[in-house]
């Protein structure tokens, strides 16, 4: 079973730039999960779809973030504009249905790093 | 809102050994779920071992095993014949019995093992 996809695996911008991450969840895996990791830090939930539709968004900065999942299948998190306080890892994780019952798969993340 | 404290940064083991990672957590919720994970240095989350808040059972998995103090809202993580390959940031992290389930992370404690 092939895991988490996310890309790029870095990246650097100057400060006001914007960036995206993508990430391909598990096939079939219909809740889709992003997290910030600041460094030192342990992950802090972002957003979480349930395929398409989104279930918590609350500790999303909406000013500056969005995040989408058409389709319900892949997922794509935006930062525009992006500030030196975004710099950390963003990690994606997926769960068949839910992760309590089935258990949460992560990525590897994308190491963003603001200039 | 709900929190996951690990006072300890950083543990140092020697292979073969014993160690205790400590984990406190504060909820008003009495159906919850608690995890432990690793993190090497790949980023990738690994689930290492789930308590379920309403099971009285300690979980145990190979050579990890928990002790769960449910009254006193905590949730310490053994490892016994601690080996090379559990050199790793581990993470104490909670979610929810009901609703959304997106997990709340303590910060993290470094566990280095001597050889």
């Amino acid at each position: 079973e092939a895991g988490v996809a996310q890309s790029p695996r870095y990246k650097i911008i100057e400060k006001r730039q914007s960036v995206a991450f993508w990430c391909n969840p598990i096939s079939g895996h219909a809740t889709l999960y992003w997290y910030q990791q600041i460094l030192g830090q342990g992950p802090k939930l972002l957003i979480q779809f349930q395929n398409n539709g989104v279930v918590d968004d609350s500790q999303l900065p909406k000013d500056r973030f969005s995040a989408e999942r058409l389709k319900g299948v892949d997922s794509t998190l935006k930062i525009q504009p992006a500030k030196l306080e975004d710099s950390a890892v963003y990690l994606c994780a997926s769960s068949l249905a839910g992760g309590r019952g089935y258990g949460y798969t992560f990525g590897s993340g994308t190491r963003l790093t603001v200039v | 809102a709900q929190t996951v404290t690990q006072s300890q940064p950083e543990m140092s083991v020697q292979e073969a050994e014993t160690v205790t990672l400590s984990c406190t957590y504060d909820t008003s919720e009495s159906d919850y779920y608690l995890f432990w994970y690793k993190q090497p240095p790949s980023r990738q989350m690994i689930l290492v071992i789930r308590q379920e808040a309403y099971k009285q059972q300690n979980a145990t998995e190979n050579r990890f095993s928990v002790n769960f103090q449910k009254a006193a809202k905590s949730f310490s993580l053994k490892i016994s014949d601690s080996q090379l390959g559990d050199a790793a940031m581990y993470f104490c992290a909670w979610n929810s019995g009901g609703g959304a389930d997106g997990l709340t992370f303590g910060k993290g404690t470094h566990l280095i093992i001597q050889p």
